[in-house]
């Protein structure tokens, strides 16, 4: 079974910075790209990043600020938060992305775990 | 960008939704797959994937939910709608990075 657990979130102010971890199991996880999206509040979904083997890719709001990266020795993917903003408060996502056969991206999300940034 | 219509969907009972979902561009990969997919968001849950590739069924998606569509222009059918069925659903393209989603359509219960 599929399971990707996320941790790392809670409360924080602007300016700081915050490390997502996304825990994956029940899978080749060296196999799939996996991204990152949240939802704001009472919004909805942004695609924040994504990575391949070696390749990464960030939303433009995003972009300079945050950082993702895996150790695919420990099946866990990494999202680097820095100097955060309020905007920034969401329920962030992990998701199992492509390289799966079918190609199906999105197949498999995490619980979501929660990030607020305020003064 | 992508763009979902209707945006909120009041529907009977047992009766059928349809939403809307518009491309600003081609979404067929160079590899022939076409990366379209649809979301279902509930409350309290995390989004879960109800069709990918234009109209394949994820695992578990009751048949009531169909895909159509090609190119730059889809559509995510419910043939009968059930009370389980109240949410947002969301479009998305993965065709290439940075995904996009639509803005959402709300379907809920008259």
């Amino acid at each position: 079974e599929v399971q990707l657990l996320e941790s790392g979130g809670g409360l924080t102010q602007p300016g700081e910075s915050l490390r997502l971890s996304c825990a994956a199991s029940g899978f080749i996880f060296s196999r799939y790209t996996m991204s990152w999206v949240r939802q704001v509040p009472r919004q909805g979904l942004e695609w924040v990043s994504g990575m391949s083997y070696s390749d990464t890719f960030y939303a433009d709001s995003v972009k300079g600020r945050f950082s993702i990266s895996r150790d695919n020795s420990k099946n866990t993917l990494y999202l680097q938060m820095n100097n955060l903003r309020v905007e920034d408060t969401a329920v962030y996502y992990c998701v199992r992305d492509n390289g799966g056969d079918p190609d199906n991206p999105g197949d498999h999300w995490g619980q979501g775990i929660l990030v607020t940034v305020s003064s | 960008v992508m763009t979902q219509t209707p945006l909120s969907s009041p529907v009977t009972l047992g009766q059928p939704a349809s939403i809307s979902c518009t491309s600003s561009e081609s979404l067929v990969h160079s590899n022939g797959n076409t990366y379209l997919s649809w979301l279902q968001l509930r409350p309290g849950q995390p989004p879960r994937l109800l069709i990918y590739q234009i109209f394949n069924r994820f695992s578990g998606v009751p048949d009531r939910f169909s895909g159509s569509g090609a190119g730059t222009d889809f559509t995510l059918r419910i043939s009968r709608v059930e009370a389980e069925d109240v949410g947002v659903y969301y479009c998305m393209q993965a065709k290439h990075f940075p995904r996009t989603f639509g803005q959402g359509t709300k379907v809920e219960i008259k």
